[in-house]
C-alpha cells in the first residue's frame, strides 16, 4: 500500500506565524511532490511543488522543504494570513501521475 | 478551474440504484482521473484515463466503471449505489504527467 502520512491533522495559528505542515512517503520510486491547497466547496489547486533533486522550494510564502534520505517533505507557510485558511494536501507520485495524497491538514489562521 | 466542469454537483440516491458522474474539459488534456474524498482519508484514486478508451483501476475501483469515449468527457458510473459510497467525487485533468493537475469542484453524491 503506498502512503503519504500528515501531520498535524488541524492546526491553528496567529496571523502573522509561521505554519508548518509535513508530510513522510513509503515509496521510494515517488519523484514528485505537490502540495495542494483546498477552500470548502472547492476543488484542491495546486500550491507549489517539489521535485527530489532540489532541497528547498521557495513561492513567495510558501516554501517546501525536501529530504530525500528521510523520505520527509514539509510546506511552511510563511507570514500566515486569514485568507490562508484552507484544507492542504501533500501529495507524491511516481512520473508526475496518479497522485497519492496524503489525508490532509486544516489550517485555521486566526486574524 | 481550467475549463473542467462536473455534473451533478450533489445527488442523492438510493442504494441499489446505478448513478452516473461526468466530468467535462475543454483543455483538450490527455489525462483524466476519478478520485473520492472522505474524511481522514484525502483523495483517493477510483479510475484513471491516459486516452479515450484507454482506462485503468485506481486504488478505491471496487464498485466502479469508467468510460472515455471523447477526450473532454470522462464518465464515472457507480454499477450499484451502497452507502459506503457516499462522498465527494472529484475529476481532474492533466495535459502530461508532471505537470499540475486540475481539479473541478466536486459532486457530493449521497445513498440513502
Amino acid at each position: 500500500q503506498q502512503q503519504v502520512k500528515q501531520s498535524p491533522q488541524s492546526l491553528i495559528v496567529q496571523k502573522g506565524g509561521i505554519s508548518i505542515i509535513n508530510c513522510a512517503y513509503e515509496n521510494t520510486a515517488f519523484d514528485y511532490f505537490p502540495w495542494y491547497q483546498q477552500f470548502p466547496g472547492k476543488g484542491p489547486a495546486l500550491l507549489i511543488a517539489i521535485r527530489p533533486d532540489v532541497s528547498e522550494k521557495k513561492e513567495g510564502r510558501f516554501t517546501i522543504s525536501f529530504n530525500k534520505s528521510a523520505k520527509q517533505f514539509s510546506l511552511h507557510i510563511m507570514d500566515s494570513q486569514p485568507g490562508d485558511s484552507a484544507t492542504y494536501f501533500c501529495a507524491a507520485s511516481k512520473g508526475g501521475q496518479n497522485f497519492v495524497f496524503g489525508p490532509g491538514t486544516r489550517l485555521s489562521v486566526l486574524p | 478551474d481550467a475549463g473542467i466542469t462536473q455534473s451533478p454537483r450533489h445527488k442523492v440516491t438510493e442504494t441499489g440504484t446505478p448513478v452516473t458522474l461526468r466530468c467535462h474539459q475543454t483543455e483538450n488534456h490527455r489525462y483524466m482521473y476519478w478520485y473520492r474524498q472522505d474524511p481522514g482519508h484525502g483523495l483517493r484514486l477510483i479510475h484513471y484515463s491516459y486516452g479515450v478508451k484507454d482506462t485503468d483501476k485506481g486504488e478505491v475501483s471496487d464498485g466502479y466503471s469508467v468510460s472515455r469515449s471523447k477526450t473532454e468527457d470522462f464518465l464515472l458510473t457507480l454499477e450499484s449505489a451502497t452507502s459506503s459510497q457516499t462522498s465527494v467525487y472529484f475529476c481532474a485533468s492533466q495535459v502530461e504527467f508532471g505537470t499540475e493537475a486540475f481539479f473541478g469542484q466536486g459532486t457530493r453524491l449521497t445513498v440513502v
